[in-house]
């Protein structure tokens, strides 16, 4: 079955180090999304793609970034992490690019991180 | 910027009881509306998605309906049970682009 994995599950790293976030699935979906979920604010979008080599800013981009070189995988990037970041991490991917108001996402069982 | 707000934020009841969860959005330009579940240290899982178009879905004992105009949608669960104990999430695809809007999110508890 088609499913949406991401890896690790639970991270917990030091204030200034480079961390990187694992998705991967095997919808061969065009959209990917990376979300954050914290208490008192919902799920908040950091990046999404929209195919290879497109990469695009979400409502709380700042200290993140992605790249996109394949389909199945866009891994997210805290470039120097700060506690600020400690968070619940979801991916997610949709299938539908055009007219099509039945489309859905379909999420990752999320990366819980801490920041030390 | 589209604001989605979800009330109650907590709700406790009784096995077997009719329940309604409200989200409530900003901005009428809206694509479509999904209702998600999401377990305690678990991802989401899509219950019901309503397009723009629609007024409302049924799945089993779930019902969602959709007031574009006022900017409302309501999840009703009938004859709830333990089961249903979770988080349930409203979320809303603007007419541009693909990524979701979140509310916070409903706590509901169903005890026996």
């Amino acid at each position: 079955d088609a499913e949406i994995t991401q890896s690790p599950r639970h991270k917990i790293t030091e204030t200034g180090r480079q961390v990187t976030l694992a998705c991967h699935q095997t919808w061969n979906h065009n959209n990917m999304f990376w979300y954050r979920q914290d208490l008192g604010h919902g799920l908040r979008l950091i990046h999404y793609s929209y195919g290879v080599q497109d990469t695009n800013k979400g409502e709380v981009s700042d200290g993140y970034s992605v790249s996109r070189s394949n389909t199945e995988d866009l891994p997210l990037t805290l470039e120097s992490a700060a506690s600020s970041q400690t968070s619940v991490y979801f991916c997610a991917s949709s299938e539908v690019q055009g007219w099509d108001p039945t489309d859905t996402q379909y999420f990752g069982p999320g990366t819980r991180l801490t920041v030390l | 910027k589209q604001e989605v707000t979800q009330i109650p934020a907590a709700l406790s009841v009784p096995e077997g009881e009719n329940l309604v969860l409200n989200c409530s959005f900003t901005d009428s330009a809206i694509y479509n509306l999904q209702w998600f579940r999401q377990d305690p240290g678990k991802g989401l899982t899509s219950l019901l998605l309503i397009q723009s178009s629609q007024r409302e879905q049924t799945s089993g004992r779930l019902n969602a309906s959709l007031d574009k105009s006022s900017g409302r949608s309501t999840l009703y669960i009938a004859a709830s049970q333990p089961g249903d104990s979770a988080t349930y999430l409203c979320a809303v695809r603007p007419d541009s682009g693909y990524a979701l809007n979140f509310g916070k999110g409903t706590s509901l508890l169903v005890t026996p």
